[in-house]
């Protein structure tokens, strides 16, 4: 699997509640990256990490929205007390290391769709 | 602040002729270009980029884009669609300095290749 891995593929949950949402990037890849697309739109920047810290959050849209990157590869986007408007697909993307070919290129994942009912 | 314009929501073309999706952009500086294509239900999938250096550049499945600086454009073009190519294309801009590395997207254009 060369890929970034986004789980799950889908999610549905009810109003108020907590959702976690996983990304695998590409193996070695030390920049990781958060976007949401709501229907008919284009992606929207979150997050993104360089290693283990936030690098630049300032695309979250209020406290509610969280994400770790513990070790500096798996990252978990949290959101809490899910509203309507949550719901999105939420793509995640990776990118090399700073100084290699092709580092400005951010491969997505295939994303999971978030259903707040 | 950066941002995307791609004019036109749908763009139907023939089998066999040639397209064009149309991309302008607003950036501090220099810009870094990116083109992404989506099919239904899937992620984005890069296609090509401008960095720097030739203003044409050449991509994946026989796309290519011209990079217009005084144009501030970056149409993505190709010779003869085919109807596979049908599918959501989006443009993309970072600043290539001091922007960070977010990617700024624009709304996205359908493409539509009919036999």
């Amino acid at each position: 699997g060369a890929g970034v891995s986004q789980t799950p593929s889908n999610k549905v949950t009810e109003k108020g509640k907590y959702v976690e949402l996983r990304c695998d990037p590409i193996s070695g890849h030390t920049a990781l990256y958060w976007y949401r697309q709501s229907l008919g739109q284009g992606p929207e920047f979150l997050i993104y990490f360089q290693g283990t810290g936030a690098a630049d959050d300032s695309g979250l849209p209020n406290d509610r929205f969280f994400a770790v990157r513990p070790e500096g590869s798996v990252s978990t986007l949290k959101i809490q007390r899910t509203e309507r408007g949550d719901s999105a697909m939420y793509l995640c993307a990776s990118s090399s290391t700073p100084g290699l070919a092709g580092k400005y290129t951010q491969y997505f994942g295939p994303g999971t769709r978030l259903t707040v009912l | 602040a950066q941002s995307v314009a791609q004019p036109e929501d749908q763009v139907n073309v023939a089998e066999g002729n040639p397209l064009t999706v149309k991309c302008t952009y607003s950036v501090s500086g220099n810009p870094y270009l990116f083109w992404y294509v989506q099919y239904p239900n899937r992620g984005l999938q890069f296609l090509l980029k401008y960095i720097t250096g030739d203003n044409l550049v050449k991509g994946s499945y026989g796309f290519e884009a011209e990079f217009n600086k005084s144009q501030t454009s970056f149409h993505l073009k190709k010779p003869s669609a085919l109807v596979s190519d049908s599918a959501l294309y989006f443009c993309a801009v970072r600043a290539a300095t001091g922007g960070g590395n977010k990617l700024t997207f624009g709304t996205g254009t359908q493409l539509k290749v009919e036999l």
